[in-house]
Protein backbone atom coordinates (compact mmCIF):
# COMPACT_ATOMS: atom_id res chain seq x y z
CA UNK A 1 0.00 0.00 0.00
CA UNK A 2 1.38 3.34 -0.74
CA UNK A 3 1.95 6.26 1.86
CA UNK A 4 -0.14 8.64 0.31
CA UNK A 5 -2.96 7.76 -2.57
CA UNK A 6 -4.13 10.19 -4.88
CA UNK A 7 -7.09 10.01 -7.47
CA UNK A 8 -5.07 10.16 -11.01
CA UNK A 9 -7.63 11.41 -12.86
CA UNK A 10 -7.84 13.12 -15.72
CA UNK A 11 -10.15 15.15 -14.47
CA UNK A 12 -11.67 17.56 -17.53
CA UNK A 13 -14.19 20.32 -16.54
CA UNK A 14 -15.60 23.33 -18.02
CA UNK A 15 -14.80 26.95 -16.89
CA UNK A 16 -16.16 28.14 -13.24
CA UNK A 17 -16.95 24.68 -12.17
CA UNK A 18 -15.93 23.28 -8.72
CA UNK A 19 -13.07 21.08 -9.16
CA UNK A 20 -12.30 18.11 -6.05
CA UNK A 21 -8.74 17.15 -5.41
CA UNK A 22 -8.75 14.06 -2.81
CA UNK A 23 -5.78 12.22 -0.97
CA UNK A 24 -5.53 9.76 1.41
CA UNK A 25 -2.60 8.76 3.64
CA UNK A 26 -1.76 5.74 5.83
CA UNK A 27 0.68 7.23 8.19
CA UNK A 28 -0.60 9.02 11.33
CA UNK A 29 2.76 10.53 12.15
CA UNK A 30 2.37 12.94 9.15
CA UNK A 31 1.51 16.20 10.39
CA UNK A 32 1.99 18.83 7.35
CA UNK A 33 -0.15 18.43 4.70
CA UNK A 34 0.71 20.70 1.10
CA UNK A 35 -0.46 20.86 -2.14
CA UNK A 36 1.48 21.45 -4.92
CA UNK A 37 0.81 22.63 -8.76
CA UNK A 38 2.78 21.27 -11.19
CA UNK A 39 2.17 23.35 -14.99
CA UNK A 40 3.08 21.07 -18.11
CA UNK A 41 7.08 20.68 -18.73
CA UNK A 42 7.78 22.96 -15.32
CA UNK A 43 8.43 21.68 -11.85
CA UNK A 44 6.40 22.15 -9.25
CA UNK A 45 5.16 24.96 -6.84
CA UNK A 46 3.86 25.22 -3.34
CA UNK A 47 -0.13 26.07 -3.75
CA UNK A 48 -0.99 25.90 0.17
CA UNK A 49 0.64 23.77 2.99
CA UNK A 50 -1.34 23.54 5.97
CA UNK A 51 -1.13 21.29 9.77
CA UNK A 52 -4.34 20.90 11.39
CA UNK A 53 -7.41 19.86 10.69
CA UNK A 54 -10.18 21.59 9.14
CA UNK A 55 -10.12 24.16 6.08
CA UNK A 56 -7.66 26.87 4.91
CA UNK A 57 -8.43 29.22 2.58
CA UNK A 58 -6.54 30.89 -0.42
CA UNK A 59 -8.47 32.95 -3.04
CA UNK A 60 -10.21 30.21 -4.80
CA UNK A 61 -8.43 27.66 -3.11
CA UNK A 62 -9.43 25.94 -0.29
CA UNK A 63 -7.51 23.33 1.83
CA UNK A 64 -9.37 20.34 4.05
CA UNK A 65 -7.57 18.19 6.54
CA UNK A 66 -9.26 15.48 8.25
CA UNK A 67 -6.79 13.63 10.51
CA UNK A 68 -9.15 11.48 11.75
CA UNK A 69 -9.92 9.77 8.57
CA UNK A 70 -6.66 10.33 6.95
CA UNK A 71 -7.88 12.58 3.87
CA UNK A 72 -6.84 15.41 2.27
CA UNK A 73 -8.75 17.57 -0.27
CA UNK A 74 -7.94 20.62 -2.21
CA UNK A 75 -10.89 22.41 -3.67
CA UNK A 76 -10.82 25.29 -6.44
CA UNK A 77 -13.74 27.65 -6.86
CA UNK A 78 -15.00 28.86 -10.25
CA UNK A 79 -12.15 27.13 -12.20
CA UNK A 80 -10.42 29.42 -14.81
CA UNK A 81 -8.23 27.48 -17.51
CA UNK A 82 -4.94 28.19 -16.15
CA UNK A 83 -6.11 26.32 -13.37
CA UNK A 84 -5.45 23.15 -15.71
CA UNK A 85 -2.30 21.62 -14.69
CA UNK A 86 -1.05 18.62 -12.20
CA UNK A 87 -1.72 18.99 -8.66
CA UNK A 88 0.33 16.90 -6.11
CA UNK A 89 -0.65 16.45 -2.33
CA UNK A 90 2.20 15.65 -0.48
CA UNK A 91 2.82 15.08 3.10
CA UNK A 92 5.33 15.30 5.67
CA UNK A 93 6.02 14.45 9.71
CA UNK A 94 8.56 17.87 9.58
CA UNK A 95 11.57 18.17 12.04
CA UNK A 96 13.48 15.60 13.63
CA UNK A 97 14.89 12.73 11.42
CA UNK A 98 11.93 13.07 7.98
CA UNK A 99 14.70 16.50 7.30
CA UNK A 100 11.70 17.73 5.31
CA UNK A 101 11.17 14.49 3.05
CA UNK A 102 8.05 14.64 1.50
CA UNK A 103 5.97 12.14 0.25
CA UNK A 104 3.64 12.42 -2.38
CA UNK A 105 0.41 11.38 -4.09
CA UNK A 106 0.81 10.71 -7.59
CA UNK A 107 -0.96 13.42 -9.15
CA UNK A 108 -4.08 14.69 -10.65
CA UNK A 109 -3.96 15.78 -14.24
CA UNK A 110 -6.75 18.60 -14.53
CA UNK A 111 -8.33 20.63 -17.53
CA UNK A 112 -10.09 23.30 -17.42
CA UNK A 113 -12.25 23.78 -21.19
CA UNK A 114 -13.62 27.14 -21.68
CA UNK B 1 16.97 35.35 -12.29
CA UNK B 2 16.33 31.56 -12.14
CA UNK B 3 15.96 30.67 -8.37
CA UNK B 4 16.50 26.87 -9.11
CA UNK B 5 18.61 26.05 -12.14
CA UNK B 6 19.26 22.68 -13.62
CA UNK B 7 21.30 21.47 -16.67
CA UNK B 8 20.59 20.19 -18.99
CA UNK B 9 16.66 20.26 -20.08
CA UNK B 10 17.26 17.29 -22.06
CA UNK B 11 19.49 14.38 -22.06
CA UNK B 12 19.27 11.21 -24.54
CA UNK B 13 21.57 8.85 -24.08
CA UNK B 14 22.56 4.74 -25.05
CA UNK B 15 21.57 2.57 -22.16
CA UNK B 16 25.12 1.75 -20.60
CA UNK B 17 26.24 5.27 -20.68
CA UNK B 18 27.54 7.06 -17.60
CA UNK B 19 25.46 11.07 -17.51
CA UNK B 20 25.64 13.88 -15.27
CA UNK B 21 22.50 16.18 -14.13
CA UNK B 22 23.46 19.69 -12.43
CA UNK B 23 21.60 21.57 -10.48
CA UNK B 24 22.40 25.18 -8.51
CA UNK B 25 19.98 27.39 -6.50
CA UNK B 26 20.90 31.09 -6.05
CA UNK B 27 17.81 31.40 -2.72
CA UNK B 28 20.48 30.87 0.16
CA UNK B 29 19.12 27.95 1.35
CA UNK B 30 20.52 25.15 3.01
CA UNK B 31 19.08 22.49 1.93
CA UNK B 32 18.95 20.82 -1.53
CA UNK B 33 16.67 17.45 -2.99
CA UNK B 34 17.05 15.51 -6.07
CA UNK B 35 13.50 13.63 -6.93
CA UNK B 36 12.47 11.60 -9.98
CA UNK B 37 9.34 12.06 -11.56
CA UNK B 38 8.18 8.67 -14.01
CA UNK B 39 5.88 8.58 -16.64
CA UNK B 40 3.20 8.74 -14.43
CA UNK B 41 3.33 11.81 -12.75
CA UNK B 42 4.70 9.71 -9.44
CA UNK B 43 6.90 12.04 -7.98
CA UNK B 44 9.51 10.36 -5.20
CA UNK B 45 12.26 11.66 -3.08
CA UNK B 46 15.74 10.16 -3.94
CA UNK B 47 18.69 12.06 -2.04
CA UNK B 48 18.95 15.36 0.05
CA UNK B 49 21.66 17.61 1.23
CA UNK B 50 22.02 19.57 4.35
CA UNK B 51 24.64 22.11 3.70
CA UNK B 52 27.18 19.56 1.51
CA UNK B 53 26.17 16.80 4.13
CA UNK B 54 23.66 13.74 3.03
CA UNK B 55 20.46 13.67 5.14
CA UNK B 56 18.30 11.63 3.02
CA UNK B 57 19.32 8.46 1.11
CA UNK B 58 15.89 6.64 -0.19
CA UNK B 59 16.19 2.84 -1.35
CA UNK B 60 18.28 4.21 -4.61
CA UNK B 61 20.25 2.31 -7.09
CA UNK B 62 23.85 2.35 -6.17
CA UNK B 63 24.42 3.51 -9.83
CA UNK B 64 23.20 6.83 -9.06
CA UNK B 65 25.39 9.17 -6.72
CA UNK B 66 25.10 12.57 -5.58
CA UNK B 67 27.57 15.22 -4.86
CA UNK B 68 27.28 18.64 -3.50
CA UNK B 69 30.46 20.30 -3.86
CA UNK B 70 28.98 23.45 -1.65
CA UNK B 71 25.28 23.93 -0.01
CA UNK B 72 24.54 25.87 -3.79
CA UNK B 73 25.23 23.35 -5.95
CA UNK B 74 23.74 19.38 -6.31
CA UNK B 75 24.97 17.17 -8.83
CA UNK B 76 23.63 13.66 -9.89
CA UNK B 77 25.97 11.17 -11.70
CA UNK B 78 24.41 7.75 -12.81
CA UNK B 79 26.49 4.90 -14.48
CA UNK B 80 25.46 2.52 -16.22
CA UNK B 81 22.09 3.72 -17.56
CA UNK B 82 19.11 1.83 -17.82
CA UNK B 83 15.97 1.69 -19.72
CA UNK B 84 14.20 1.83 -16.19
CA UNK B 85 16.13 5.57 -15.64
CA UNK B 86 14.59 7.64 -18.13
CA UNK B 87 12.26 10.06 -16.26
CA UNK B 88 11.89 13.37 -15.48
CA UNK B 89 14.66 14.43 -12.65
CA UNK B 90 13.76 17.84 -10.11
CA UNK B 91 16.07 19.71 -8.13
CA UNK B 92 14.83 21.33 -5.47
CA UNK B 93 15.97 23.37 -2.43
CA UNK B 94 14.70 24.64 0.69
CA UNK B 95 15.93 27.32 3.34
CA UNK B 96 16.26 24.28 6.03
CA UNK B 97 15.81 20.77 6.34
CA UNK B 98 12.39 20.05 7.54
CA UNK B 99 11.25 23.21 8.65
CA UNK B 100 7.51 23.48 10.16
CA UNK B 101 5.66 24.77 6.69
CA UNK B 102 9.12 24.90 4.64
CA UNK B 103 8.66 25.34 0.93
CA UNK B 104 10.68 23.23 -1.11
CA UNK B 105 11.69 25.45 -4.85
CA UNK B 106 11.64 23.08 -7.59
CA UNK B 107 13.97 23.58 -10.46
CA UNK B 108 12.65 23.24 -14.59
CA UNK B 109 13.26 19.58 -14.23
CA UNK B 110 16.04 16.92 -17.09
CA UNK B 111 13.67 15.04 -18.82
CA UNK B 112 16.31 12.16 -19.75
CA UNK B 113 15.43 8.82 -21.89
CA UNK B 114 17.31 6.59 -22.61
CA UNK B 115 17.54 4.61 -25.59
Amino acid sequence: QKEVEQDPGPLSVPEGAIVSLNCTYSNSAFQYFMWYRQYSRKGPELLMYTYSSGNKEDGRFTAQVDKSSKYISLFIRDSQPSDSATYLCAVTNAGGTSYGKLTFGQGTILTVHP
Amino acid sequence: DTAVSQTPKYLVTQMGNDKSIKCEQNLGHDTMYWYKQDSKKFLKIMFSYNNKELIINETVPNRFSPKSPDKAHLNLHINSLELGDSAVYFCASSLIAGGIGETQYFGPGTRLLVL
